[in-house]
């Protein structure tokens, strides 16, 4: 299977600790955009690159959230000191292009305790 | 993005057509009509898109009202493998993201 690849797939983690998730995309794919999703919400958008730049943040990205994607294929989503209300689904979608539909992942489901 | 308003909920009986409305009246000329949908503890999954015309695949058919003010997604034949929310979002043609909103809950009953 060659789809977007989301790693782990559930975190429990303790209030204010770091966590990092991990994000492969379609290979090729030039876009790769995080997502949030909360229970009964639609997924929000956070981030997207094209390459290694990130072209867009959301305001719902704060500063203890950072994404990086170094070399232009995978990208890696860190939150720094969690808080409760991290606790969501992470998900990570790729596309080729900008008009192009997105592939997403199964998600990193975050517990936040 | 333009704002769009879904049925929070529906149902429908299995083998049936599945008739999913989405209005979208502040569509500006630039903006398609995308549907999505996200069966339960998996990521979302493209279905359809069109800018004017309708448009058809081997998921669904969308259809696009003249005014381009709102659409509707059929599923022809409903199998209980297409219960899920199913999303209606516009999009720019150049934009950077899709909005979601909260969707449409399909139920497809035996």
């Amino acid at each position: 299977d060659t789809g977007v690849s989301q790693d782990p797939r559930h975190k429990i983690t303790k209030r204010g600790q770091n966590v990092t998730f991990r994000c492969d995309p379609i290979s090729e794919h030039n876009r790769l955009y995080w997502y949030r999703q909360t229970l009964g919400q639609g997924p929000e958008f956070l981030t997207y690159f094209q390459n290694e730049a990130q072209l867009e943040k959301s305001r719902l990205l704060s500063d203890r959230f950072s994404a990086e994607r170094p070399k232009g294929s995978f990208s890696t989503l860190e939150i720094q000191r969690t808080e409760q209300g991290d606790s969501a689904m992470y998900l990570c979608a790729s596309s080729l292009t900008v008009n192009e539909k997105l592939f997403f992942g199964s998600g990193t489901q975050l517990s936040v305790l | 993005d333009a704002k769009t308003t879904q049925p929070p909920s529906m149902d429908c009986a299995e083998g049936r057509a599945a008739n999913l409305p989405c209005n979208h009246s502040t569509i500006s000329g630039n903006e398609y009509v995308y549907w999505y949908r996200q069966i339960h503890s998996q990521g979302p999954q493209y279905i359809i898109h069109g800018l004017k015309n309708n448009e058809t695949n081997e998921m669904a058919s969308l259809i696009i009202t003249e005014d381009r003010k709102s659409s509707t997604l059929i599923l022809p034949h409903a199998t209980l493998r297409d219960t899920a929310v199913y999303y209606c979002i516009v999009r720019e043609t150049s934009g950077s993201r899709l909005t979601f909103g909260e969707g449409t809950q399909l139920t497809v009953n035996p």
